[in-house]
């Protein structure tokens, strides 16, 4: 079973231009989540989709940080403009969506802000 | 609000002895859910362990077991028999069963696998 695909790997980009991360979850699972991971800490949840709709995007930067999963599978996270604080790792994960199922992360994609 | 600590920044281990990763826990829930990831170099989150907080037996998977102690809030993992690619940052998580069931993580600890 293939596992949570995400692109790109690594990304470089100066600050106030935008950039987008693109997440193919795991067959099947009904709930997307997307996470940051600032250097030295441990993820903390940006946003959260049950099928395609949104449960949880209470820390979500919604000044400048934008998600949608689009027929409940894929999903794309935005940061337009990007600051210098956006640098860290955002890291897509999947469950089935029940009550006491497993998260399943991607590589995740380390952005870079100069 | 659900919080993880993890107090240990770094542990060292030698190779084929067992070792031990401390997390406590607090939330005001009475069901939830506690997970350990590890995360090499490569930076994928890698899932190793679940405990379900009415699981009245510690978690036990291969060579990884979780040390539960509901009373003391705490979930442990032990890792046996350590090996040279055990060496990455492990994260404790908690997930509430009710409300969003996003995980919380813990600030990691870094375990240093030496021959």
């Amino acid at each position: 079973e293939a596992g949570v695909a995400q692109s790109p790997r690594y990304k470089i980009i100066e600050k106030r231009q935008s950039v987008a991360f693109w997440c193919n979850p795991i067959s099947g699972h009904a709930t997307l989540y997307w996470y940051q991971q600032i250097l030295g800490q441990g993820p903390k949840l940006l946003i959260q989709f049950q099928n395609n709709g949104v449960v949880d995007d209470s820390q979500l930067p919604k000044d400048r940080f934008s998600a949608e999963r689009l027929k409940g599978v894929d999903s794309t996270l935005k940061i337009q403009p990007a600051k210098l604080e956006d640098s860290a790792v955002y890291l897509c994960a999947s469950s089935l969506g029940r009550i006491s199922d497993t998260q399943y992360f991607g590589p995740g994609t380390r952005l870079t802000v100069l | 609000a659900q919080k993880i600590t993890q107090t240990q920044p770094g542990m060292f281990v030698q190779e084929k002895e067992a070792v031990t990763l401390d997390c406590t826990y607090d939330t005001s829930d009475q069901s939830y859910g506690l997970f350990w990831y590890k995360q090499p170099s490569s930076g994928e989150m890698i899932f190793l362990i679940y405990q379900g907080s009415y699981d009245e037996q510690n978690a036990t998977e291969g060579r990884y077991s979780l040390n539960f102690q509901k009373a003391r809030k705490s979930a442990n993992l032990v890792i046996s028999a350590s090996q040279l690619g055990d060496s990455a940052m492990y994260f404790c998580a908690m997930r509430e069963d009710t409300g969003r069931r996003a995980l919380t993580f813990g600030s990691g600890t870094r375990l240093q696998v030496q021959p």
